[in-house]
């Protein structure tokens, strides 16, 4: 089956440092990855979609020069949260969609910014 | 209005209960629907699509109703390890594929 690998699995850091989360998918070609984010007790709410080798479409509300996507291959999209804030700590999850599996979730990320 | 809405619960119920959870989406043009099972803390993982027919895995069963925008989810015979949130997911269509997801319905099964 589908496996979408996503490091770290949780990361604690502080207030203005910049923090990178990788996801890779590991057996099949990801034509499409989408970033969510979580907090606590509700529900995933889209953050942008990234196709291999195309800038990133973002959501409304979700600043673009804040969490840089980059999907450089088939197979790796990362997202950068750059000059964290607390308000930034949340659950961040990462999604594959590929033709033949459909969507596929990466573990999550979960940051801390203290 | 909320795209995808669910009532949050929780729902306590005894071990071998059927319980039911019930979700409505506001776009009626959307194309898939899925009901996704969320542990605390972790991933979502599939539980099963769901298809106007209504299909069944297991104790699990599921329907789609279009005309009322309306999704169930049955659960038979319900297992001390089926506590979790279950997640109503939508593709609303538009272009680019993107799934919608509801608010979640937490269960917990209790002996």
């Amino acid at each position: 089956g589908a496996v979408v690998s996503q490091h770290p699995s949780w990361v604690i850091c502080k207030s203005g440092t910049s923090v990178k989360i990788e996801c890779r998918s590991l057996d099949f070609q990801a034509t499409t990855m989408f970033w969510y984010r979580q907090f606590p007790k509700q529900s995933l709410m889209l953050m942008a979609t990234s196709n291999e080798g195309s800038k990133a479409t973002y959501e409304q509300g979700v600043e673009k020069d804040k969490f840089l996507i980059n999907h450089a291959s088939l197979t790796l999209s990362t997202l950068t949260v750059t000059s964290a804030h607390p308000e930034d700590s949340s659950f961040y999850i990462c999604s594959a969609r590929n033709r033949n599996y459909g969507y596929t979730f990466g573990s999550g990320t979960r940051l801390t910014v203290v | 209005r909320k795209e995808v809405e669910q009532d949050p619960g929780p729902f306590n119920v005894p071990e071998g209960a059927t319980v039911a959870f019930n979700c409505t989406y506001s776009n009626s043009a959307s194309q898939s629907f899925f009901w996704y099972r969320q542990d605390c803390r972790k991933e979502p993982k599939l539980l099963m699509s769901v298809y106007s027919s209504g299909n069944e895995d297991g104790r699990f069963t599921a329907q789609l109703n279009r005309a009322s925008q309306y999704i169930s989810l049955l659960i038979r015979d319900s297992k001390l390890s089926d506590s979790a949130t279950y997640l109503c997911v939508v593709n609303m269509g538009g272009g680019g594929n993107k799934l919608t997801f509801g608010t979640g319905t937490q269960l917990k099964v209790e002996l």
